[in-house]
This record gives structure tokens, C-alpha cells and sequence, in this order.
């Protein structure tokens, strides 16, 4: 069964202090991994595609990588507006259509 | 402004009182589709549409119908809605039809509560 995990569920981050966000995964035929962002109330909104092992993306404090298992969000200095949950998603393979399998998030506080 | 529109955002209805939810694009996207997110279980995905009179199942379909009738209109029906179904429920659009990598917009989300 196609899954994908994430962890932390939650971090607890002073301003400043930079960390790592996993996203774990076990699918039957990878086409893309996602990253979004996604605040209190709202819509997740997209930060990253990466479709290869060793490929990375970078967005401000934001920089995801990826191997053939995992992913990571690495957040390096984070601010206080850098608070909200971060999920990924992973774009599978199948004969009909669109197949995006979410993993649960993990919500991050970044304390000033 | 490009966005996903759905509506209402918040809703509180009875068990079995038929509801309907609305969503709206205006990015000329081809594919939709609705997810329902539960605390721990992440987000996950109801029915989607490839384009217009092509819907199919996703992961949990069961309780839900929708329609596409037009490109830009796909609404959540829910004929006899249970309290299992209460839930926060995102409707999210894409580009094309094909199973290319694209980023999903998503909506502002509907909040469901089924006494």
C-alpha cells in the first residue's frame, strides 16, 4: 500500500534556530514529490516539486531535498511567520488519472 | 485574481438532510478534485475529474457524489450526509488533464459538521 509519513508531527523551533522536516515514503511508482505549506484556516498552498533522487529545491529559508525513500524540509533561520504545518505528497504512477497520497503534516511553531 | 472558490466555508447541517458544496475555478484548469483532511490522517482524496463529464473515484468515495457539467464548476454532493463525514473538505484545481507533475491550487476550505 502506497504511504507516506511525516515526522515530527509537531516542532517547537526558536527564531533563529534551524531544523529539519521529514517526509518518508513508500509507493509503488513515484512521479513527484510536493511540498506545501499550509496556515490556520486556509488552503495549502505549493513550495516545492522535486522528481529525482539528489535533486534540491530552495525558497527563501526553505530548501527541500530528496532521496529515493525520503524527503526533507530544511528551514535555516527561521522566522515567527514561518509557522504553519508543512505536508508532502507524492504524485503516483497509475493508468487513470491523478493520484496524490498526502502525508499527515507536521505543524511547525517558531517562538520570537 | 486566480483562485479556487468554494462554498460555504462553514456548514452544520442534521444527519441525512442533503448538502451540496460548491466549487468554482476561474483558471480555465482541466483537473479538480475534492480532498477531505482528518487530524492525523492527512489530507485525502474523495473524487476528482480529468475534464468536463469525466469524474472518478479517489480514496474514500463512499457517502460522496459530484459533477462536472462545466469546466469550471465541481460540487461536492453529500445525499444523506453522517456524522463520520464531518470534516474540513478542500477543493483543489490543476492545469491539465494529463498525468504530468502539476501543483494543485486549492480552495480556502469548507468546514462540515453533521450532528
Amino acid at each position: 500500500e502506497d504511504q507516506v509519513t511525516q515526522s515530527p508531527e509537531a516542532l517547537r523551533l526558536q527564531e533563529g534556530e534551524s531544523s529539519s522536516l521529514n517526509c518518508s515514503y513508500t509507493v509503488s511508482g513515484l512521479r513527484g514529490l510536493f511540498w506545501y505549506r499550509q496556515d490556520p484556516g486556509k488552503g495549502p498552498e505549493f513550495l516545492f516539486t522535486l522528481y529525482s533522487a539528489g535533486e534540491e529545491k530552495e525558497k527563501e529559508r526553505l530548501k527541500a531535498t530528496l532521496t529515493k525513500k525520503e524527503s526533507f524540509l530544511h528551514i535555516t533561520a527561521p522566522k515567527p511567520e514561518d509557522s504553519a504545518t508543512y505536508l508532502c505528497a507524492v504524485h503516483l504512477f497509475n493508468n487513470y488519472g491523478q493520484n496524490f497520497v498526502f502525508g499527515p503534516g507536521t505543524r511547525l511553531s517558531v517562538l520570537p | 485574481e486566480a483562485q479556487v472558490t468554494q462554498n460555504p466555508r462553514y456548514l452544520i447541517t442534521v444527519t441525512g438532510k442533503k448538502l451540496t458544496v460548491t466549487c468554482s475555478q476561474n483558471m480555465n484548469h482541466e483537473y479538480m478534485s475534492w480532498y477531505r483532511q482528518d487530524p492525523g490522517l492527512g489530507l485525502r482524496q474523495i473524487y476528482y475529474s480529468m475534464n468536463v463529464e469525466v469524474t472518478d473515484k479517489g480514496d474514500v468515495p463512499e457517502g460522496y457524489k459530484v459533477s462536472r457539467k462545466e469546466k469550471r464548476n465541481f460540487p461536492l454532493i453529500l445525499e444523506s450526509p453522517s456524522p463520520n463525514q464531518t470534516s474540513l473538505y478542500f477543493c483543489a484545481s490543476s492545469p491539465t488533464r494529463t498525468t504530468t507533475n502539476e501543483k494543485l491550487f486549492f480552495g480556502s476550505g469548507t468546514q462540515l459538521s453533521v450532528l
